[in-house]
């Protein structure tokens, strides 16, 4: 049984360009949240997908954005990179409806962004 | 808004002993959930326990316990019989029941377990 997986695991770019991080949810799985880790720090909630569209979002500006897909993947795309964008971006997929206490997130193991 | 607060940066423990991380936390709501997450050297989050508000009774899983006060916001995790394996990052989380996904997290601990 295939745990949440996310693609790259690292990625390099420079200031102002764009990047798409990938994720595959955990089978039986069809929601899929984002979350922001930088250095040495707690995630921070970015957006949470549900049936191809976005649920909730967190206090990030437009320049991230996602998708979903009706194979319950999900992209993440951040444009205009700025170095402080340079972080650990982790996916985490839970069953719809549920609680977060009875459908408790399952995470990747992330994509390590830098940007230059 | 809400927030978690994890006043320990780091923290050690002698293999086969006992250690205590310390969690606060504040929020208005009455119905939330309560987690703490290990995040070894791999990033992986992995879930090691959780707690719902509305009961007194604390959470055990194996050697894993929590002291949940709910007045005084607090929910510190206790590992019995320190093991190698723990040392990690443990992060202490929040999610309100209404709002499934966006967990909020504290800083973090850094446990570092000696033999």
């Amino acid at each position: 049984d295939a745990g949440v997986t996310q693609s790259p695991t690292h990625l390099i770019k420079t200031r102002g360009q764009q990047v798409t991080l990938r994720c595959s949810p955990k089978s039986g799985h069809d929601t899929v949240s984002w979350y922001q880790q930088a250095l040495g720090q707690g995630p921070q909630f970015i957006f949470q997908y549900y049936e191809e569209e976005e649920r909730q979002r967190g206090n990030f500006p437009d320049r991230f954005s996602g998708h979903q897909f009706p194979n319950y993947s999900s992209e993440l795309n951040v444009n205009a990179l700025l170095l402080g964008d340079s972080a650990l971006y982790l996916c985490a997929s839970s069953f719809p409806g549920g609680n977060s206490y009875n459908s408790p997130l399952h995470f990747g193991n992330g994509t390590r962004l830098t940007v230059t | 808004a809400q927030t978690v607060t994890q006043s320990q940066p780091e923290m050690s423990v002698q293999e086969a002993e006992t250690v205590t991380l310390s969690c606060t936390y504040d929020t208005s709501e009455s119905d939330y959930y309560l987690f703490w997450y290990k995040q070894p050297p791999s990033r992986q989050m992995i879930l090691v326990i959780r707690q719902e508000a509305y009961k007194q009774q604390n959470a055990t899983e194996n050697r894993f316990s929590v002291n949940f006060q709910k007045a005084a916001k607090s929910f510190s995790l206790k590992i019995s019989d320190s093991q190698l394996g723990d040392a990690a990052m443990y992060f202490c989380a929040y999610v309100s029941s209404g709002n499934t996904g966006k967990l909020i997290f504290g800083q973090g601990t850094t446990l570092q377990v000696k033999p």
